[in-house]
């Protein structure tokens, strides 16, 4: 069946604009996590929501990070007034069961800042 | 959750065993080993975990030593598209959800 998909697969932008990146989870899949991957860097943790439950924005590494899930499925990461750090691989990974080995990840999207 | 030290990298002949090495010397006797892999341009792929037993799947093996402080993901036959960073990670299950944090991880190279 199809997995989890991101759009854009690349997305170049210049400091200060605003990005949105989208995440469709795998279809039933009620857990959906962002994560963030900066060049030769490990995965870093963002943003996770669970059904209709508040999300745990704990990871979001500031104000001009945020995301929202509608309806349950699709969710989009929506980076404000973008900073040449922000450049990274953004992950999503949706899962069914709560379990650490049931989170099946996206491409990606590599978003780099000039 | 406990930190885990590995090998920046390693190369392994195609068809030979890759034998990845992992130390976790503060793990707790409720934290897990995790080993994931990622394969240049993909997302992470799960490939085993295990508690304190060893543990094999169709993918790979994980043997754990008996104090738990280190532990060897093998892979018995590489291949080619074995070719990734493979990350060993260990955290405690919580009921709810786990976030996954990764740190550097080992570069493998297989070779023909």
């Amino acid at each position: 069946g199809a997995g989890v998909s991101q759009s854009p697969s690349n997305k170049v932008t210049e400091k200060g604009k605003d990005v949105e990146l989208r995440c469709d989870p795998i279809s039933g899949h009620t857990a959906l996590y962002w994560y963030r991957q900066s060049l030769g860097q490990g995965l870093e943790f963002l943003i996770y929501f669970q059904g209709n439950s508040a999300p745990d924005k704990s990871g979001l590494p500031s104000d001009r990070f945020s995301a929202e899930r509608t309806g349950g499925s699709v969710s989009t990461l929506t980076i404000q007034r973008t900073q040449q750090e922000d450049s990274a691989v953004y992950l999503c990974a949706s899962s069914f069961l709560p379990g650490p080995d049931t989170q099946y990840f996206g491409p990606g999207t590599r978003l780099t800042v000039l | 959750d406990a930190k885990t030290t590995q090998p920046p990298s390693m190369d392994c002949a195609e068809g030979r065993a890759a034998n990845l090495p992992c130390n976790h010397s503060t793990i707790s006797g409720n934290e897990y080993v995790y080993w994931y892999r990622q394969i240049h341009s993909q997302g992470p792929q799960y490939i085993i975990h295990g508690l304190k037993n060893n543990e094999t799947n169709e993918m790979a093996s994980l043997i754990i030593t008996e104090d738990r402080k280190s532990s060897t993901l093998i892979l018995p036959h590489a291949t080619l598209r074995d070719t990734a960073v493979y990350y060993c990670i260990v955290l405690a299950l919580s009921g709810g959800y786990n976030k996954l944090i990764f740190g550097a991880g080992t570069r493998l190279a297989v070779h023909p």
